[in-house]
């Protein structure tokens, strides 16, 4: 079964709006999870690092004032896009893994359909 | 760096014919190597991991090989199936605990 949780799975919004998505790891504590963005036919972009408890690690040309994100437990991470505009439309997935277990593959989340109208 | 922007190849083979999915990875130092299959609308999902002191896995119907000299990752499907239609990932742990992603190859099964 899934071991992390990402909801929701589709949002529709109008321009302007804020959009919280939340990623949960189910059977273990993440102190770090990882956001990505997808565009179509495209790969992976990682976005940032969310850390439990400190400020997240933000990847070059990624705007932290525009996606937000908050990992306040062990076991929840959200990303908001603020004042989400139709360029920000796009797929995102989050993933994490347990530090408990060395050689471990992270486990990605289902994915956040978020379009902007 | 992570993989940004880049479009997807394909891979096209025949419903019961084996596939090789093949990926070059950039950092020599990469202890551990991970295999994700991405069917449309959905997150990644586990396929087969290999570590790198070994240079061949096996699991149900996919094998994972790894050749170290020339930086290189393979997976093989056999026998395959509608089902395996999907876009597949390699990811390598380099530095730290990060998974760097490739850019991804569809395979598209023809019946």
């Amino acid at each position: 079964g899934a071991v992390v949780s990402q909801h929701p799975s589709r949002v529709i919004c109008k321009s302007g709006t804020s959009v919280k998505i939340e990623c949960r790891s189910l059977d273990f504590q993440a102190t770090t999870m990882f956001w990505y963005r997808q565009f179509p036919k495209q790969s992976l972009m990682l976005m940032a690092t969310s850390n439990e408890g400190s400020k997240a690690t933000y990847e070059q040309g990624v705007e932290k004032d525009k996606f937000l994100i908050n990992h306040a437990s062990l076991t929840l991470s959200t990303l908001t896009v603020t004042s989400a505009h139709p360029e920000d439309s796009s797929f995102y997935i989050c993933s994490a893994r347990d530090p408990m277990v060395w050689n471990q593959p992270q486990h990605f989340g289902d994915g956040t359909r978020l379009s902007i109208l | 760096g992570e993989s940004v922007g880049l479009h997807l190849p394909t891979l096209s083979v025949q419903e019961g014919d084996n596939s090789i999915i093949n990926c070059a990875y950039s950092n020599s130092a990469s202890d551990y190597f991970i295999w994700y299959k991405q069917e449309s609308g959905k997150g990644p999902q586990f396929i087969i991991d290999i570590r790198s002191n070994m240079d061949k896995r096996q699991g149900q119907r996919v094998t994972v090989l790894l050749n170290k000299t020339v930086k290189h990752l393979s997976l093989q499907i056999a026998a395959t199936q509608p089902g395996d239609s999907a876009v597949y990932f390699c990811a390598e742990r380099g530095y730290g605990q990060n998974f760097v992603f490739g850019p991804g190859t569809r395979l598209s099964v023809l019946p």
